[in-house]
């Protein structure tokens, strides 16, 4: 079990500029999360994935923001034309909430993608 | 509008008595509350979870009791030890309401002194 694996660990960019980043889920889990945290609060929920398809979004989640799934592994967050109110550490989640497993299984996190816009 | 609230940034506590920390929510769907702990530059890690169910659940040197008619839970470490120094989120879910996403807390920073 290698856990949640997130890349770039660290990203810094000038506002206007896209980025995307990646998360790669523990293998067998279905359900894939994005969070955002900035400085003083908890991870606030961005969007959740079952398999491959993206069941919620958050009202924090900007036409800005887009995120795929495309095969039910691997997941990206992109940000379009980013602003310094974007910088925060992106984590990403998963859980292997599903037929046949238990209701209650907790979130997996990665160590998060730490966004700086200049 | 903040759903889960703690209360205290932070709290110290000598090695080898017990922390407690204190979480309060105000959704009543809330029937499922979990602990996360976080350490600098990691993810969150998770610790213990209580369904509504019931009022009590223990794992080693953690307990978590939740108290449903205050909307109010707690986790108290004991013994403390100085590793237990992090970053402490509480977070809740109304699985039986639709299995919405967690809601987190803003923290609670634990520093265990030797």
């Amino acid at each position: 079990d290698t856990g949640v694996s997130q890349d770039p660990r660290h990203k810094i960019t000038k506002r206007g500029q896209n980025v995307t980043f990646r998360c790669d889920p523990i293998s067998e889990h279905n359900r894939l999360y994005w969070y955002r945290q900035t400085l003083g609060q908890g991870p606030e929920f961005l969007t959740y994935f079952q398999n491959e398809a993206q069941l919620e979004k958050s009202r924090l989640l900007s036409d800005r923001f887009s995120a795929e799934r495309p095969k039910g592994s691997f997941s990206t967050l992109e940000i379009q034309r980013t602003e310094q109110g974007d910088s925060a550490m992106y984590l990403c989640a998963s859980s292997p909430r599903g037929q046949g497993t238990s209701y209650n299984s907790p979130l997996h996190f990665g160590n998060g993608t730490r966004l700086t816009v200049t | 509008d903040q759903q889960v609230k703690q209360n205290s940034p932070s709290l110290s506590v000598q090695e080898g008595r017990i922390s407690i920390l204190n979480c309060d929510y105000t959704n009543s769907m809330f029937d499922y509350f979990l602990w996360y702990k976080k350490y600098p530059a990691e993810g969150p890690t998770f610790l213990i979870s209580i369904s509504s169910i019931k009022d009590k659940n223990e794992d080693g040197r953690f307990t978590v009791f939740l108290n449903k008619s205050a909307k109010h839970l707690s986790l108290h470490i004991v013994p403390s030890q100085p590793g237990d120094s992090a970053v402490y989120f509480c977070a809740a879910s109304a699985l039986f309401a639709g299995n919405t996403p967690l809601v987190f807390g803003k923290g609670t920073r634990l520093s265990v002194i030797a």
